[in-house]
């Protein structure tokens, strides 16, 4: 079974700083997909950013940027310029490529606090 | 607002009571599924719908149960109600039963007490 693992319970970073948050998983596929959710306070589960175990690009949207390395099997968020509105609960997630179940397995969460 | 609604968005009932959740997908969107989000359990996966039909189940109780109608809303059925079933229910939705991307709506919070 897939599993993902946040190592980080809590972050914190001084707003218009940098902060990167890591996910490590664990699989035996070979194609998969993998995603950053954002949860606010308002509880809604947000995309944040995606990435594809077959492209070796590093996705980027905006001032949100992954570093994949997929023989280390690792996959943090870099988020630069921290914006208060950036404070939330951060999941990784990990989802197989088309055949056969297609949920999403997520890790424990990072929580990021934004300092002012 | 991801375009996937959810009713009700609160609920507060006893042991023993059963209730049903409610899920309206994103226009075009065939695909449902439903996670459970605890303090204890985090998010788990419960069970996909694809276009009327159950694609995929995940740690869900026998207690409960789901079903995607015609219209493509689906409901989440919840019975024999114990504490321990007090969580954040999610629907998500994506375009096809393949397709990776998958939008949560808003949840809803139950409350056992």
């Amino acid at each position: 079974a897939q599993t993902v693992t946040q190592s980080q319970p809590e972050m914190s970073v001084q707003e218009a700083e940098t902060v990167t948050l890591s996910c490590t998983y664990d699989t035996s596929e070979s194609d998969y997909y993998l995603f950053w959710y954002k949860q606010p306070p308002s509880r809604q589960m947000i995309l944040v950013i995606r990435q594809e175990a077959y492209k070796q690009q590093n996705a980027t949207e905006n001032r949100f940027s992954v570093n994949f390395q997929k023989a280390a099997k690792s996959f943090s968020l870099k988020i630069s310029d921290s914006q208060l509105g950036d404070a939330a609960m951060y999941f990784c997630a990990y989802r197989r490529a088309p055949v056969g179940a297609q949920k999403l397995v997520f890790g424990q969460g990072t929580r990021l606090t934004i300092n002012p | 607002d991801s375009g996937v609604t959810q009713t009700p968005k609160h609920l507060i009932t006893a042991t023993g009571q059963r209730v049903t959740l409610r899920c309206s997908p994103r226009s075009g969107d065939l695909s449902v599924y439903w996670y459970q989000q605890s303090l204890d359990q985090g998010l788990q996966f419960l069970i996909q719908y694809y276009n009327g039909e159950e694609r995929a189940k995940g740690n869900i109780l026998e207690r409960f149960s789901a079903q995607q109608f015609p219209d493509l809303h689906s409901e989440l059925n919840l019975s024999s109600l114990e504490l321990g079933d007090s969580a954040l229910y999610f629907c998500a939705s994506s375009v096809g039963d393949k397709t990776y991307e998958q939008y949560f709506g808003p949840g809803t919070r139950l409350t056992v007490t």
